[in-house]
């Protein structure tokens, strides 16, 4: 079964720094995706990253951007010129890829709380 | 990008009521929706997967018989809390699945708290 493993329950960043959060998943499939949702208060789930695994480049989104070591299973998200409304529940999750049903259901890591200071 | 709504946002009942929550896919088609619950500070937590027009496949743990899931229409799921007590009380989290789309991507409804006194 795949696991996703996020080691930083909290984080914390100074505004307009940048920050790294750490992810790690484990998996036998070759293919698969990779996303970074984010939860703020209100809770509501948005998608902040996705990454293909058999895309060699790092996804990036304006400020959000990743690093997707496939071989240590390892994916990172890079916060840049963090701001107040960044923070937020920062949720890792992986996807099979060509699945059906129930497999194409996302797996969570437990998530890092990520405070941005004034 | 595409939007889910689950409804109602918030909801209070007395133990042993029924409570229904929908989540409907407004600009594309979803074959398939997932449900989730969360309790605070903590992950989502798989409860059910639900494909359009077949029963719904749950994960292990879960009373399928309390929580009755509908996915009638390719925009339309319900989730059906049957005889709710406090132990249910919880934060419950639908996402539908954009097949169409060329990124495969999970949309999330913005989640129904719901209270059992």
């Amino acid at each position: 079964a795949q696991t996703v493993t996020q080691s930083q329950p909290e984080m914390s960043v100074q505004e307009a720094e940048t920050v790294t959060l750490s992810c790690t998943y484990d998996t036998s499939e070759s293919d698969y995706y990779l996303f970074w949702y984010k939860q703020p208060p209100s809770r509501q789930m948005i998608l902040v990253i996705r990454q293909e695994a058999y895309k060699q480049q790092n996804a990036t989104e304006n400020r959000f951007s990743v690093n997707f070591q496939k071989a240590a299973k390892s994916f990172s998200l890079k916060i840049s010129d963090s701001q107040l409304g960044d923070a937020a529940m920062y949720f890792c999750a992986y996807r099979r890829a060509f699945s059906s049903g129930s497999a194409r259901q996302l797996t969570f890591g437990s998530g890092t709380q990520l405070t941005v200071l004034p | 990008g595409a939007v889910v709504s689950q409804h109602p946002s918030w909801v209070i009942c007395k133990s042993g009521t029924s409570v229904k929550i929908e989540c409907r896919s407004l600009d594309f088609q979803a074959t398939t929706m997932f449900w989730y619950r969360q309790f605070p500070k903590q992950s989502l937590m798989l409860m059910a997967t639900s494909n359009e027009g077949s029963k719904a496949t749950y994960e292990q743990g879960v009373e399928k018989d309390k929580f009755l899931i509908n996915h009638a229409s390719l925009t339309l799921s319900t989730l059906t809390v049957t005889s709710a007590h406090p132990e249910d009380s919880s934060f419950y989290i639908c996402s539908a699945r954009d097949g169409g789309g060329a990124k495969n991507i999970q949309y999330f409804g913005a989640g129904t708290r719901l209270s059992v006194l």
